[in-house]
């Protein structure tokens, strides 16, 4: 059973530099999910997408912030022009249903 | 939106001993409540959860309650061991809606 697998699991990088970040879901789920964690923190929510629509997008993902799912199966998250407040744990997760979401390891980043 | 408690931050236990973590919720819409553990460097790992026409789950050593009146939702580890150590979250999904909205986490000490 191949679980949820997110790559690189660790970026470095410069201010003002762009990311981005690979997820592929568990084989059959068709939502995929991406949250933000933060040091002592709960993950937030930033988007998700059914298949490779974009249903829902919170107000934490800025216009520097874009997530695709081209083909229905892997996601994308870029970052353009990072800050130093963007540095987290960047968490995906996928579902069958809706409710029961399993997440990957994270990428985590650093904005120098 | 939702907005969820958790209480306590910190908790540490006896091996063998219960440990239990609670959970408060503020939209009465919500009707799925995940319970998640995270292992340090590691994505969060769904141990249980419980839907709002349930007021009781049980699964081995672990089980979750749910108050809908009172809006609260608890986790309980019976005879616990080393490996439970970790920072656990709760988690509430509104009616309607698939995007978690996490608690604060409270990160367990299991003392050999």
């Amino acid at each position: 059973d191949t679980g949820v697998s997110q790559d690189p699991r660790h970026k470095i990088t410069k201010r003002g530099q762009n990311v981005t970040f690979r997820c592929d879901p568990i084989s059959e789920h068709n939502r995929l999910y991406w949250y933000r964690q933060t040091l002592g923190q709960g993950p937030e929510f930033l988007t998700y997408f059914q298949n490779e629509a974009q249903l829902e997008k919170s107000r934490l993902l800025s216009d520097r912030f874009s997530a695709e799912r081209p083909k229905g199966s892997f996601s994308t998250l870029e970052i353009q022009r990072t800050e130093q407040g963007d540095s987290a744990m960047y968490l995906c997760a996928s579902s069958l249903t809706g409710n029961e979401q399993f997440f990957g390891p994270g990428t985590r980043l650093t904005v120098l | 939106g939702e907005n969820v408690e958790q209480h306590p931050s910190t908790l540490s236990v006896q091996e063998g001993d219960s440990a239990v973590i609670k959970c408060t919720y503020s939209d009465s819409a919500s009707n799925y409540f995940p319970w998640y553990k995270q292992e340090l460097g590691k994505g969060p790992q769904l141990i249980i959860d419980i839907r709002s026409n349930v007021g009781e789950k049980k699964d081995q050593r672990i089980a979750v309650t749910l108050n809908k009146t009172a809006k609260h939702f608890s986790l309980h580890i019976t005879e616990t061991q080393p490996e439970d150590s970790a920072v656990y979250f709760c988690a509430a999904v509104t009616f309607g809606n698939e995007k978690l909205t996490f608690g604060t986490g409270t990160r367990l000490t299991i003392i050999p």
